[in-house]
């Protein structure tokens, strides 16, 4: 347990609407992620974060944004919800040797 | 550009029997390689990692994994199956030195019959 919550833990939102998750951690790690898990798909970075105000794009990053003011939490916003954003959503940070420390996850559903 | 391929999605075996799940990956440099285990409804717990030391990487609940550079690959094994084994599980691969991300494979559901 690397101190990670996520909030919320489980949304339902409708199409159009803007939708912000939130990662927090309690342990001072410079990188975050944030990743999506679809079936078929396994995870798949959507950004990342190497430091206050530093940010990178994944590999599936149309459609989100991302903003980190304090080491400690990381947001993910949807901008403007599709349905194909339905899915779940974890935040992770980075310890020693490249090894990446998971939270437990926002199940989200675009109506 | 770094790979992982876990070939099938699914594998089932017996209570007791063998557990072998494999994983193959690409990599332009010496990689840093690990297994996950997401149990129903969790989120991804770290089973074992491989970084450049001893191949034969031993993890929690009884799992190892051994790095085999030739055959660019990292399976897990577990000698004796558990109903508690039960779950989906993900290799991933980094590149050490690189930009610190992970690139996962799909995963392989576990399903341990009684």
């Amino acid at each position: 347990d690397a101190g990670i919550t996520q909030s919320p833990r489980h949304k339902v939102t409708e199409t159009g609407t803007p939708v912000t998750l939130r990662c927090h951690q309690t342990e001072n790690h410079r990188y975050m992620y944030w990743y999506r898990q679809d079936p078929g798909h396994g995870l798949r970075l959507i950004h990342y974060s190497y430091g206050v105000k530093d940010t990178d794009k994944g590999e599936v990053s149309d459609g989100y944004s991302v903003s980190r003011s304090k080491t400690e939490d990381f947001l993910l916003t949807l901008e403007s919800a599709t349905s194909s954003q339905t899915s779940v959503y974890f935040c992770a940070v980075q310890g020693l040797q490249e090894t990446q420390y998971f939270g437990p996850g926002t199940r989200l559903l675009v109506l | 550009a770094q790979s992982v391929t876990q070939l099938g999605s699914h594998v089932s075996v017996s209570e007791g029997a063998l557990v072998l799940l494999r994983c193959n990956y690409s990599s332009s440099v010496p990689p840093y390689l690990f297994w996950y285990v997401q149990y129903p409804n969790q989120g991804l717990q770290l089973l074992l990692k491989y970084t450049s030391a001893a191949t034969l990487v031993k993890g929690i609940n009884g799992f190892e994994a051994e790095f085999k550079k030739s055959e660019t690959s990292f399976h897990l094994t577990k000698p004796s199956a558990h109903m508690s084994d039960a779950a989906e599980y993900f290799c991933a691969v980094n590149e050490a030195g690189a930009n610190s991300k992970l690139t996962f494979g799909k995963g392989i559901t576990l399903s341990v019959r009684p």
